[in-house]
C-alpha cells in the first residue's frame, strides 16, 4: 500500500518551453500532496504544498506563476515548470501523506 | 543553527557491524520523527516513523527518540552492502498528515566488504 507514482521518471525540453510532471497516489486518497526539488548532492527542497481543491501554498522564494500547481482530485496533484531554463534542471519529487508521507519516484528534468 | 542536522558523512562501517546515525532538532515542539533512505539517483523510501520518547524496532532498524535532547537516531544491525545509501532525518512539528516535514542534509552510510 502506500504507493505513488510520477509521470513521466525523465523529461527533456527546451529552454522556454513548459513541462507538466504528475504525482499520483494509487491506492488511497491523499488531501495533501507534496512537490520537492532536490538538486545533486544537496537536500530536498520543499516547493510547495498542494491541497485537493484550493490553491497551493508555495515556500519562500519559490515563484508561484512559474510552478504552477494544480490539485484538481485526491489521487492527482500536477507541477506545470513554465518557461523552463537550464537553473530548472532538476530532480522533481513529489509525496502524499497518508499517516506519513510517501514519496514518488522523482521526475528528472533537463533543460537544454 | 539548521533545523535539522545531521553528519554528512560518509559513514563508513564494515558488513555486519552496526551503523549509528544521528541527527538532532531544534523545534521543541516537534511531534513526529521519520528515517528516509535515499539510494543515488532515487527518492526518498520511508523507513521508520516514531512519534514517543523511547526505541521503536523493525526488524534490523531501531529509531530511538529522546525529545528533552532533541535527538533521534537510526540503529541499523547487521549491516549490508545495500543498506550503502543517504539517510534522511525528517520532523514534523503537528501529528497530522497534512503539515510539511523538515528535512536534514542526509548522512552518507557505505558499508563495506
Amino acid at each position: 500500500g502506500a504507493v505513488v507514482s510520477q509521470h513521466p521518471s525523465w523529461v527533456i525540453c527546451k529552454s522556454g518551453t513548459s513541462v507538466k510532471i504528475e504525482c499520483r497516489s494509487l491506492d488511497f486518497q491523499a488531501t495533501t500532496m507534496f512537490w520537492y526539488r532536490q538538486f545533486p548532492k544537496q537536500s530536498l527542497m520543499l516547493m510547495a504544498t498542494s491541497n485537493e481543491g484550493s490553491k497551493a501554498t508555495y515556500e519562500q522564494g519559490v515563484e508561484k506563476d512559474k510552478f504552477l500547481i494544480n490539485h484538481a482530485s485526491l489521487t492527482l496533484s500536477t507541477l506545470t515548470v513554465t518557461s523552463a531554463h537550464p537553473e530548472d534542471s532538476s530532480f522533481y519529487i513529489c509525496s502524499a501523506a497518508l499517516n506519513e508521507q510517501y514519496f514518488g519516484p522523482g521526475t528528472r528534468l533537463t533543460v537544454t | 543553527q539548521k533545523e535539522v542536522e545531521q553528519n554528512s558523512g560518509p559513514l563508513s562501517v564494515p558488513e555486519g557491524a552496526i551503523a549509528s546515525l544521528n541527527c538532532t532538532y531544534s523545534d521543541r515542539g516537534s511531534q513526529s520523527f521519520f528515517w528516509y533512505r535515499q539510494y543515488s539517483g532515487k527518492s526518498p523510501e520511508l523507513i521508520m516513523s516514531i512519534y514517543s520518547n523511547g526505541d521503536k524496532e523493525d526488524g534490523r532498524f531501531t529509531a530511538q527518540l529522546n525529545k528533552a535532547s532533541q535527538y533521534v537516531s537510526l540503529l541499523i544491525r547487521d549491516s549490508q552492502p545495500s543498506d550503502s545509501a543517504t539517510y534522511l532525518c525528517a520532523v514534523n512539528r503537528l501529528t497530522g498528515t497534512a503539515s510539511k516535514l523538515t528535512f536534514g542534509t542526509g548522512t552518507r552510510l557505505q558499508v563495506t566488504l
